[in-house]
């Protein structure tokens, strides 16, 4: 079945960096563009970052433009978002979701969801 | 950018209640409007996409409209699974914002 298994989170001190890693299974990843989506504790969802199915197109939200680095490889089923300069308001739960391309700018839905992997920035 | 508000903030039902939760976007977006469902301590789930269309598994109480930049999530005959908190996200571009959230308990 189709699984998302998140990877690397922990505690960092602010301006510090963090790779966060993504392993996809049971579908076709080479297919579909991926997301990364976050959630600060009792907080609500953020997008954060998209990548395209081939890798050559990459968005970012504002608050994290600059500073994280969305990435994937094919061959190992895998997704990554390389968090630099951390910040106290980057904590939150990071979840990678496979994302439904529709409309016009290649953005879409998300219809899978992985568990999730926590980010404590503290010093 | 275009901003997502949801409204209420949150809610308070009874099981077999019909309920309806907005959410309006602040410039056109067409119908590229999901819908998320979030029970405590758990991953959020899709519900519906393109405004109105049930994501394959969802039960049929759940039902999305739109009307201009005005959607709409019901939810016919509350069930005890039902209460969770509830996302709308606007996909036609970046950034995919999503709405606050909306957070329906049991009355």
């Amino acid at each position: 079945q189709m699984q998302l298994v998140e990877s690397g989170g922990g505690v960092v001190q602010p301006g510090r960096s963090l790779r966060l890693s993504c392993a996809a299974s049971g579908f076709a990843f080479r297919s579909y563009s991926m997301h990364w989506v976050r959630q600060a504790p009792g907080k609500g969802l953020e997008w954060v970052a998209i990548i395209s199915f081939d890798g050559d197109n990459r968005y970012y939200a504002d608050s994290v433009e600059g500073r994280f680095t969305i990435s994937r490889e094919v061959s190992g089923n895998m997704l990554h978002l390389q968090m630099n300069s951390l910040r106290p308001e980057d904590a939150a739960v990071y979840y990678c979701a496979r994302g439904i391309v529709v409309g016009p700018a290649g953005l879409g839905y998300l219809d899978f969801w992985g568990q999730g992997t926590r980010v404590t920035v503290s010093s | 950018d275009i901003q997502m508000t949801q409204s209420p903030s949150s809610l308070s039902a009874s099981v077999g209640d019909r309920v309806t939760i907005t959410c309006r976007a602040s410039q056109d977006i067409s119908n590229y409007l999901a819908w998320y469902q979030q029970r405590p301590g758990k991953v959020p789930k899709l519900l519906i996409y393109g405004a109105s269309t049930l994501q394959s598994g969802v039960p049929s109480r759940f039902s999305g409209s739109a009307s201009g930049t005005d959607f709409t999530l019901t939810i016919s005959s509350l069930q005890p699974e039902d209460f969770a908190t509830y996302y709308c996200q606007k996909y036609n571009s970046v950034p995919g914002t999503f709405g606050q959230g909306t957070r329906l308990e049991i009355k």
